[in-house]
């Protein structure tokens, strides 16, 4: 079965520190990866996608086929930034979405 | 860009209701749309997955007979929560996926459902 995995629950840094979100992915296949965000009391929005090798608010992710990861990354992390954030995989018809990380960045 | 609303946004009722929750592409049509729940401070859990014309798939866990999907156009699903209890108080969040080769999923403001 297909699985998206975040490790970290909660992750907690400082304002202008370097933040990463882990998402691992566990099937074979090329799957689309992305990632969403929800911030307080609003919808999910879409992030990032790995096919369009944007730069969405300042965060970056690299599908890493090797280790199956699609890591989350900002290298200064602003107040702003806390928010769920949720890994998500699309294969065949099917959404699979990770348990989310709940990202809370402190003055 | 693609928007999904979803109506209503909050619902109050007493136990024992049914409660129908509507979620439309508006400026697209939408061949799955996928119905979630979030319980506070967790993540969201898939209730189905909606294909237009055809039965909803469940996952494993939710109750067919329970939540009730329809998906009878391209722009239109609905969840129906029958025979409300308390415990089916929750906040659930429906996307809708594009026509057309892959789309991202794009996702409704949600409904907070509470059963008194």
């Amino acid at each position: 079965a297909q699985r998206v995995t975040q490790p970290e629950k909660l992750l907690s840094v400082f304002k202008g520190a370097p933040v990463e979100l882990k998402c691992n992915y566990s099937y074979s296949g090329s799957p689309e990866l992305f990632w969403y965000v929800q911030y307080s009391r609003q919808r999910l929005q879409l992030l990032l996608r790995h096919i369009s090798r944007e730069s969405i608010k300042g965060f970056t992710a690299d599908l890493n086929k090797g280790e199956t990861s699609f890591h989350l990354k900002k290298p200064f992390a602003q107040e702003e930034d806390s928010a769920m954030y949720y890994c998500a995989s699309f294969y065949g018809q099917n959404f699979v979405f990770g348990p989310g990380t709940r990202l809370s960045v402190l003055p | 860009g693609a928007v999904v609303s979803q109506h209503p946004s909050w619902v109050i009722c007493k136990s024992g209701t049914s409660v129908k929750i509507e979620c439309r592409s508006l400026d697209f049509q939408a061949t799955t749309m996928f119905w979630y729940r979030q319980f506070p401070k967790q993540s969201l859990m898939l209730m189905a997955t909606s294909n237009e014309g055809s039965k909803a798939t469940y996952e494993q866990g939710v109750e067919k007979d329970k939540f009730l999907i329809n998906h009878a156009s391209l722009t239109l699903s609905t969840l129906t929560v029958t025979s409300a209890h308390p415990e089916d108080s929750s906040f659930y969040i429906c996307s809708a996926v594009g026509t057309g080769g892959f789309q991202p999923q794009h996702f409704g403001d949600g409904t907070r459902l509470s059963i008194l």
